[in-house]
């Protein structure tokens, strides 16, 4: 079955240090994959949208500077936050969709963010 | 752009009953429309979707609803259990299911 691995699943980083997070499709080609934000007691915001040998194109209020995103195959992404501060917090989503699926996002476990 | 509202913040149902979840969009051009279950310190976790081509799709105890016309969608799960017990979340897209809109949540807690 389709699965998506996101690692690391917690990490807790220094106010204006970074954090890589990465996602691993398994059993199935991740032609796209979006990378969601939910701050504490907020819903899933979208971030940007990477498709493999498309630009990726980050949401308002997302710049590359601030989460550049790498998907550099059918298999694999991975964003970093960089400069991290408080309002970074929160759980980092990777959700990659099927090509031969008709639209079904499978969503990673999560990488938590905790700003000190 | 697309905006998603999900009218209950929260909901408390006996274990047994039915309980309903509804959520409005605001797109004309969104076709698919995902629930997805988010238990406590985990992530999502995909329940159950219908597109644009059909207004009710069942699976076992749950069944959406859709009414394009008033741009509405919801989600009814009978004889709930304590594992139903998570956050519900609505989301739009467009066809092309890239980029899913989510709801703000329903808490969902089914009490004995």
């Amino acid at each position: 079955g389709a699965l998506v691995y996101q690692y690391p699943r917690r990490t807790i980083c220094k106010s204006g240090t970074s954090m890589r997070m990465e996602c691993q499709a398994v059993g199935f080609q991740a032609t796209s994959v979006a990378w969601y934000r939910q701050s504490p007691q907020k819903t899933f915001e979208l971030i940007a949208l990477s498709t493999v040998n498309s630009a990726i194109k980050y949401e308002q209020n997302f710049t590359q500077e601030k989460f550049p995103i790498s998907h550099p195959n059918l298999s694999f992404s991975s964003m970093t936050v960089l400069n991290a501060y408080l309002e970074d917090r929160g759980l980092y989503l990777c959700g990659a969709r099927d090509s031969g699926n008709t639209g079904q996002l499978y969503f990673g476990e999560g990488s938590k963010l905790t700003v000190l | 752009g697309e905006k998603v509202e999900q009218h209950e913040s929260t909901l408390s149902v006996r274990e047994g009953d039915s309980a309903v979840i509804n959520c409005t969009y605001t797109d004309t051009a969104s076709s698919y429309f995902p629930w997805y279950k988010q238990e406590a310190g985990k992530s999502l976790h995909f329940v159950i979707d219908i597109r644009s081509n059909v207004d009710r799709k069942q699976s076992q105890r749950l069944t959406v609803l859709l009414d394009k016309k008033a741009k509405r969608f919801s989600l009814h799960i009978t004889a709930t259990q304590p594992e139903d017990s998570a956050i519900y979340f609505c989301a739009a897209a467009t066809s092309s299911g890239q980029k899913l809109v989510f709801g703000q949540g329903t808490i969902l807690k089914v009490y004995l």
